[in-house]
């Protein structure tokens, strides 16, 4: 059973103070990390795929990673407005079907 | 611009009512998708569909059920067998392999008063 799990489950930072979300999973067959952001009362946005140890993407504050157990999501000088609940999932494949396992996420608030 | 359209974006239903969350997408997306998000639980997979007049069932189908008409619509029935629908409902599509993620909508939340 595919399994992941996010840390920690709440995080508040003072503006400009950077640090990194975990997300560690269990998969058979990954065929991609995702990472989403979602803020109150809204769908998840997408931010980042990541489809094989060691690489790397970036916008803007945010920079994922990834390794073969696990992905960090590091903020760099976050601001109030990167203030949300960032998601982390892995897709596989179930029978033909390909599927996404989300984590709990991570709630994130940055003081300004 | 493209994406995801659900509708109602709050619903509420009475005690042995069903009620149906509406999904439309106009990405040209095959596959589709409903989770249902709970306070502090990640989604959880309702349905799912790969093309148009087949769907498969996730891990939380028990008291839902779907169809899959036309490539653009996927609604979702939340039936009276379902014990705890109170929740946030949220529909998703992707393209391909889903190098470009799932597209979500902006999700419906359901109230059992």
């Amino acid at each position: 059973e595919d399994q992941v799990t996010q840390s920690p489950e709440a995080l508040r930072l003072q503006e400009g103070e950077s640090s990194s979300l975990n997300c560690s999973y269990t998969v058979s067959g990954l065929r991609g990390l995702f990472w989403y952001r979602q803020d109150p009362g809204k769908g998840p946005e997408f931010l980042f795929t990541l489809y094989s140890a060691g690489e790397e993407k970036e916008k803007e504050r945010l920079k994922a990673t990834l390794t073969k157990k696990e992905s960090f999501l590091h903020i760099t000088a976050p601001k109030p407005e990167d203030s949300a609940t960032y998601l982390c999932a892995v897709q596989a494949v179930r029978g033909s079907a390909r599927q996404l396992t989300f984590g709990s996420g991570t709630q994130l608030t940055v003081l300004p | 611009d493209g994406g995801i359209t659900q509708s109602p974006k709050y619903l509420f239903r009475k005690e042995g009512q069903n009620v149906t969350l509406s999904c439309e997408q106009n990405l040209n997306h095959d596959a589709m998708y409903w989770y249902r998000q709970d306070p502090g639980q990640g989604l959880r997979l309702i349905y799912y569909s790969q093309i148009v007049n087949d769907f498969q069932k996730g891990d939380i189908a028990e008291g839902y059920s779907v169809s899959r008409e036309k490539k653009e619509s996927f609604p979702l029935t939340v039936t009276s067998a379902q014990k705890n629908p109170t929740a946030f409902y949220l529909c998703a599509s992707r393209d391909g392999q889903g190098r470009l993620g799932y597209t979500f909508g902006s999700g419906t939340r359901l109230t059992v008063v």
